[in-house]
Parts: structure tokens; sequence; C-alpha cells
């Protein structure tokens, strides 16, 4: 079946670098989605990418993907205290529905 | 733009109560999604619709739960009787036609309660 894992966590500080890591089982995927889910709040899109690139950068975010290794990364330059919130890695593939990973809480410490 | 607008926002009940949550999603989007966010199970796709039709509903956990798009517009999701182990955050997402190039636009979600 479908599945998408992700680390539940991790703490860096501002000014750095994050790489939150994804990975998935579906070889269909056709699109893989970031989501930023700030507390209290719903799920924002953050970024897509399309399973035939490699690489997209959207100012301060740049997402690779692996397709052999089935393997997805959000880094975010320069991260602020902004950016704290749980991020989902999301795949949609064959059965058009979107499966979405656990989650990684990125704490940014000032 | 107003996004996915969902209510209440804040839901708390006894068990055995009916609960019904709402969704009215973006307008112009054809396709609407119902989610349940829970710490144990994460994120789970409960049901979706393409214009106004029942999709996919191979999530719905069980017979208690139902839901309804009676036009583009609006979708109900109603829980009779509930659980407490129904307490979840539920979300509702809408996207312009359920392509897989169309993303998601989600609401900011109903905190449900059953005590």
């Amino acid at each position: 079946g479908e599945d998408v894992e992700q680390s539940l966590f991790l703490s860096v500080r501002e000014g750095d670098s994050s790489v939150i890591n994804c990975t998935y089982t579906d070889s269909s995927s056709t699109y893989l989605y970031w989501y930023k889910q700030e507390p209290g709040a719903g799920l924002q899109l953050l970024t897509y990418i399309f399973s035939n690139m490699d690489m997209k950068q959207d100012q301060r975010l740049t997402v690779l993907l692996n397709k052999k290794d089935k393997h997805l990364s959000l880094r975010i330059a320069d991260t602020q205290t902004g950016d704290s919130a749980i991020y989902f890695c999301a795949e949609r593939g064959a059965t058009n529905k979107l499966i979405f990973g656990t989650g990684t809480l990125l704490a940014v410490q000032p | 733009d107003a996004g996915v607008i969902q209510s209440p926002r804040h839901e708390v009940t006894e068990m055995g109560q009916e609960v019904t949550l709402r969704c009215k999603p973006i307008s112009g989007h054809n396709s609407l999604f119902w989610y349940r966010q829970t710490m144990m199970r994460g994120l789970e796709l409960l049901i979706y619709f393409n214009n106004n039709v029942p999709i996919d509903d191979s999530g719905m956990p069980e017979d208690r739960f139902s839901a309804k798009m009676p036009n583009a517009s609006f979708s109900t999701l109603k829980i009779q009787p509930s659980e407490p182990r129904d307490s979840a955050v539920y979300f509702c997402a809408s996207s312009p036609r359920a392509l897989v190039s169309q993303p998601q636009h989600f609401g900011d979600g109903t905190r449900l309660s059953i005590l």
C-alpha cells in the first residue's frame, strides 16, 4: 500500500538552513507536496513538484526529489522563528488521493 | 479571496449526540475533501466529492459517519451517534478539479471533543 514517512522532529537555530526529509513507497506518484501547519490552523500549501522534476526552487524553499530512491526533501534557507510549524509531505498517485506523512515538527531556536 | 470556510471552529458535546460539521469550499472549486487529524493516526482522508458526487468514501470509519454535498458551495459531515474516539480535528479541503496537478486548499478545521 501507499505509505509516506517523515522524521518527527527537527531543531535548528535561526539563520541556519533546515532540511526536512520524506520517503514514500508509491512508485506511481505523480505529484509530491509540502504543506505547513501552524498551531490551531489548517494546512497551508507551500510548494509541490511533479515527479519528472528533480528540483524546484521558490524563494527560500528548495525541493529535491530522488525518484529512484523515492526520497523527497524540503530545504528552508535562512530559517526564521516564523517557520516553526509542522511540515507535512504528501504524495498523489494512481488513487488520486493525497497520502500524508506523519509530519515533522520544526522548532527554530532564536 | 475567501478560503475554505469551516464551522464551527470548536465543538464540545457529550457522547451519543449528533454532530454536524459544515464546509464552504472556495468558489469555483468542484472537488471537496473531508479529512480527520489525530495524534495517533495523523491525517486521514474520509471522503471526497467531485461535482457534488461522492467519489470515494472508503475512509469513512463506520456507518455513524455520513457526508453530503447538496450543492457546489456547501458540504456537511455528520456523526450520529458520536463517541469519545471521534474526538479529532476535522478538515475540509477543496481543489479546482480532482486532477493530480491541482493542489488542495484547506480550511482551518473544526476541533471536535466528545465527552
